[in-house]
């Protein structure tokens, strides 16, 4: 059974920079035909997607964050990560890293747990 | 962008009930919908999809209709597990979005 778990910082300073890691069991990161994927909610709304990366190591943004969003994969520690620069209260959200299917449907399979960031001075 | 628009945005029901939640994107996106039942303080979970892949364990209840642009879930008779919010995504092109949810309460 797949498992991803997110870490990182739970509150960052207007104007910083979040950052997150997702680490991923019971499978390899880089076994291919996934997405490694970022979508976030903020609290009481409802789901955005951030953006995904393969493991080769292509990503794809969603355009409204793309020039303050950095998604990168590390196979040695079967984990990807997430940053997110300049950011303001509007950031704030629970953050979950997923895996989405490369192929049928391209349905979102496993979720994380979710991880609460605050952005607060 | 695709914009993916769900309604109702809530709907209040009775166990047993049969309810319906549609979706429509903006533009054609063949079967290329997903849905999601989220329950509060939880990860969504994924159910179902248009192309009539049921996640494995997803009660028959649930089941899925439409193609292009408009979409419908129905639920053919709500048990008490079934109170969550629902949303629908478009996987068809990036960015991918999500419908705004629709929170089914209980009567």
């Amino acid at each position: 059974q797949l498992h991803l778990q997110e870490a990182g910082s739970g509150l960052v300073r207007p104007s910083q920079t979040l950052s997150l890691t997702c680490a991923v069991s019971g499978d390899s990161i880089s076994s291919g035909g996934y997405s490694w994927t970022w979508i976030r909610q903020p609290p009481g709304e409802g789901l955005e997607w951030i953006g995904y990366i393969y493991h080769s190591g292509s990503p794809s943004y969603n355009p409204s964050l793309e020039s303050r969003v950095t998604i990168s994969i590390d196979g040695s520690k079967n984990q990807f990560s997430l940053k997110l620069n300049s950011v303001t209260a509007a950031d704030t959200a629970v953050y979950y890293c997923a895996r989405a299917r490369d192929f049928g449907d391209h349905h979102i399979d496993f979720w994380g747990q979710g991880i609460l960031v605050a952005v607060s001075s | 962008d695709i914009q993916m628009t769900q309604s109702p945005s809530s709907l209040s029901a009775s166990v047993g009930d049969r309810v319906t939640i549609t979706c429509r994107a903006s533009q054609s996106i063949r079967t290329y919908l997903n849905w999601y039942q989220q329950k509060p303080g939880r990860a969504p979970d994924f159910l179902i999809s248009a192309a009539s892949s049921l996640q494995s364990g997803v009660p028959s209840r649930f089941s899925v209709s439409g193609s292009g642009t408009d979409f419908t879930l129905t639920i053919s008779s709500l048990q008490p597990e079934d109170f969550a919010t629902y949303y629908c995504q478009q996987s068809y092109s990036t960015p991918i979005t999500f419908g705004q949810g629709t929170r089914l309460e209980i009567k």
